[in-house]
């Protein structure tokens, strides 16, 4: 258990559906990430948020939505994905942005496994 | 084009042997290393970090060593256990930033 929750764990999702993945943060974490990793793939960083700001947004499509209406909670909408969407989402946070630190560690969650048919 | 890689995807070891597990990469720009380690259904956890200013870090079976002239660092787990069993990945942090660049994993399986 790392403090951070995801939800669902598992979503199966048609071409046409809109559905959200929720992250929740337990420890009082700044900054909160959404990660997606594809089968035999490194994980691709996709938004991070700093104090419920965007500080970053790597080329994502814009079907993939993220909100973060407080630092404890992160949202990713999702709609009109197509099957090379489908990938395990991974949601990290921590305390400030530098990582060069123990305390500046990302902790991540268990992450939702998305299949889209 | 990938800034880290692990070229080898499996790696199985006996209980009690060591294990070392490799990682390459190419920004000269990039200053800290870190390990995760991922069980199946849990989100990666993180197991230690260098920077570049050293060339080793040590924290009780597990060793980090740091080769700036061949881009190159491992990570050697002495003894393995069972438990170890896991997906490693390495990921590196660059001078001028704090994004995580990662590896695809290398998937360990320590046998008894």
């Amino acid at each position: 258990e790392t403090g951070v929750t995801q939800t669902p764990r598992h979503l199966v999702m048609g071409m046409t559906n809109k559905k959200s993945l929720k992250c929740e943060q337990h420890l009082g974490h700044n900054a909160m990430y959404w990660y997606k990793q594809s089968a035999k793939k490194p994980l691709e960083l996709m938004f991070v948020y700093s104090l419920e700001e965007r500080v970053e947004n790597n080329s994502v499509p814009s079907r993939f939505s993220p909100e973060c209406p407080n630092s404890s909670h992160l949202f990713l909408h999702l709609h009109t994905l197509q099957p090379e969407d489908s990938a395990l989402y991974l949601c990290a946070s921590s305390q400030g942005l530098a990582g060069r630190s123990s305390q500046e560690t990302q902790y991540f969650g268990p992450g939702t496994r998305l299949l889209v048919l | 084009d990938q800034q880290v890689k692990q070229n080898s995807p499996s790696l199985s070891v006996q209980e009690g042997r060591i294990s070392i597990l490799n990682c390459d990469y190419t920004n000269s720009m990039f200053d800290y290393f870190l390990w995760y380690k991922k069980y199946p259904a849990e989100g990666p956890t993180f197991l230690i970090s260098i920077s570049s200013i050293k060339d080793k870090n040590e924290d009780g079976r597990f060793t980090v060593f740091l080769n700036k002239s061949a881009k190159h660092l491992s990570l050697h787990i002495v003894p393995s256990q069972p438990g170890d069993s896991a997906v490693y990945f390495c990921a590196a942090i660059p001078t001028s930033g704090s994004r995580l660049t990662f590896g695809e994993g290398t998937q360990l399986t320590v046998n008894p």
